[in-house]
């Protein structure tokens, strides 16, 4: 079964540090982009972070940058996401979302999510 | 990155059709026809509904049906069922490996 898992959530004060997990299987990883997008309580999605298979090319949204990391580990199917210097308004469920591609198909979509983790950024 | 725009909410009784719109700018929607859209029944994840403007995925009715003119992105769904009462979001490709999501329209079968 194709399937995304991500943990790592929890309860952060304000400027401080947390580190998202997404165990993938199912799926040769290592053969897609992987995405974090993430949705604020009540709010839309919200797209945060890319990194392409291989980590050769990230990208961030404007409001996170400078402040998270993507990063992966094709040897261990696991895609992660670094958060620093925590806002009130980063507090949202954090999804990981595999992009689909011309070749693999659901080219530049997001065909496959996580159940997601919640952030909550708070004194 | 201004989100792209929804509608808040569309109605529609069962068996009804209804389109919900999706408005970017000649830097994302306008420039590729890699429009996706995606379902999410309150507490679940998001579901692909619809990529590249209009193909479905496989295992998604025919009833969802997508499309797009200019700036503007369309869903559509026929012959509505209770089922399909969610949430309903369009994203766009906006180049350099960035995504657009639209804020978001809540869909009510009546």
């Amino acid at each position: 079964e194709v399937q995304l898992v991500e943990s790592g959530g929890g309860l952060v004060k304000p400027g401080g540090s947390l580190r998202l997990s997404c165990a993938a299987s199912g799926f040769t990883f290592s053969s897609y982009s992987m995405n974090w997008v993430r949705q604020a309580p009540g709010k839309g999605l919200e797209w945060v972070s890319s990194i392409s298979s291989s980590s050769s090319y990230i990208y961030y949204a404007d409001s996170v940058k400078g402040r998270f990391t993507i990063s992966r580990d094709n040897a261990k199917n696991s895609l992660y996401l670094q958060m620093n210097s925590l806002r009130a308004e980063d507090t949202a469920v954090y999804y990981c979302a595999r992009r689909g591609s011309a070749v693999a198909g659901h080219r530049d979509a997001f065909d496959i999510w996580g159940q997601g983790t919640m952030v909550t950024v708070s004194s | 990155q201004s989100a792209l725009t929804q509608p808040a909410s569309v109605s529609g009784s069962p068996g009804q059709s209804i389109t919900i719109s999706c408005t970017g700018t000649s830097s994302d929607v306008g420039s590729y026809n890699l429009v996706s859209w995606y379902q999410q029944h309150p507490g679940k994840a998001p579901k692909l509904m619809i990529y590249e403007g209009s193909k479905r995925p496989s295992g998604v009715s025919n009833r969802f049906s997508g499309s797009k003119s200019g700036n503007t992105a369309s869903l559509t769904i026929s012959g509505l069922q209770a089922e399909d009462e969610a949430d309903y979001y369009c994203c766009s490709y906006a180049g350099s490996s960035t995504f657009l999501f639209g804020g978001g329209t809540k869909l009510t079968v009546l």
